[in-house]
């Protein structure tokens, strides 16, 4: 049983680019939710994907965004990368819109470096 | 808004017993979650509690009181597996469920 799948496992960008970065959600799963996690921290909210429209938002600007496809896969697209945007991005899956008592099931992670 | 509270670090011995606190505040509590995080790994699910109580599984307990706005886990008979980061995460009830608010993790680390 496959878990939640993430690609690539590290990038390194140059301030300024564009970067997607992908999710497979475990099977069985069908919404995916991304968040940000810096160095130390904990993880932070930055949007919910389930049948393939946004259905939640967290506190991010309009340079990140997303996509959900029919099989229920993700990206997650940052526009005009800063150096604050460095961090690890976690995918996680969960089965309907809402967080059952299970929680999400986690990927391992982008860990994204802006130069 | 959420405000959710845990220690940055804590030490402790192998074999010992350990207490992670967390507190929070939040305009409509809906659940609480405990993560434990690998260096470079996903979080992994450990616990969840949405009633007052203690709720036990093998060395690993985790407590809620919602009327005082905390919870913590407790790891007994530590391994030095058991050296990790451990996140606690609430639902929001005005978030229709849809998110976690995490706190900002306790890194754990067990000597010998």
């Amino acid at each position: 049983d496959a878990g939640v799948t993430q690609s690539p496992t590290h990038l390194i960008k140059t301030r300024g680019q564009q970067v997607t970065l992908r999710c497979s959600p475990k099977s069985g799963h069908d919404t995916v939710s991304w968040y940000q996690q810096a160095l130390g921290q904990g993880p932070q909210f930055i949007f919910q994907y389930y049948e393939e429209e946004e259905r939640q938002r967290g506190n991010f600007p309009d340079r990140f965004s997303g996509h959900q496809f029919p099989n229920y896969s993700s990206e997650l697209n940052v526009n005009a990368l800063l150096l604050g945007d460095s961090a690890l991005y976690l995918c996680a899956s969960s089965l309907g819109e809402g967080i059952g008592h299970k929680g999400y099931t986690f990927g391992s992670g982008t860990r994204l470096t802006v130069v | 808004g959420q405000n959710i509270d845990q220690p940055t670090e804590m030490t402790a011995t192998e074999g010992a017993i350990v207490q992670i606190n967390c507190t929070y505040q939040t305009s409509g509590f809906n659940g609480l979650f405990w993560y434990q995080q690998h260096a470079g790994e996903a979080p992994t699910f450990l616990s969840y509690n949405v009633l007052d109580g203690l709720e036990e599984k093998g060395r690993f307990s985790s407590f809620l009181s919602r009327s005082k706005g905390y919870s913590y886990l407790l790891l007994k008979e530590l391994q030095m597996k058991d050296s990790a980061s451990y996140l606690c995460a609430v639902r929001d009830l005005e978030r229709a469920g849809n998110m976690l608010t995490f706190g900002g993790g306790t890194r754990l680390m067990v000597k010998p």
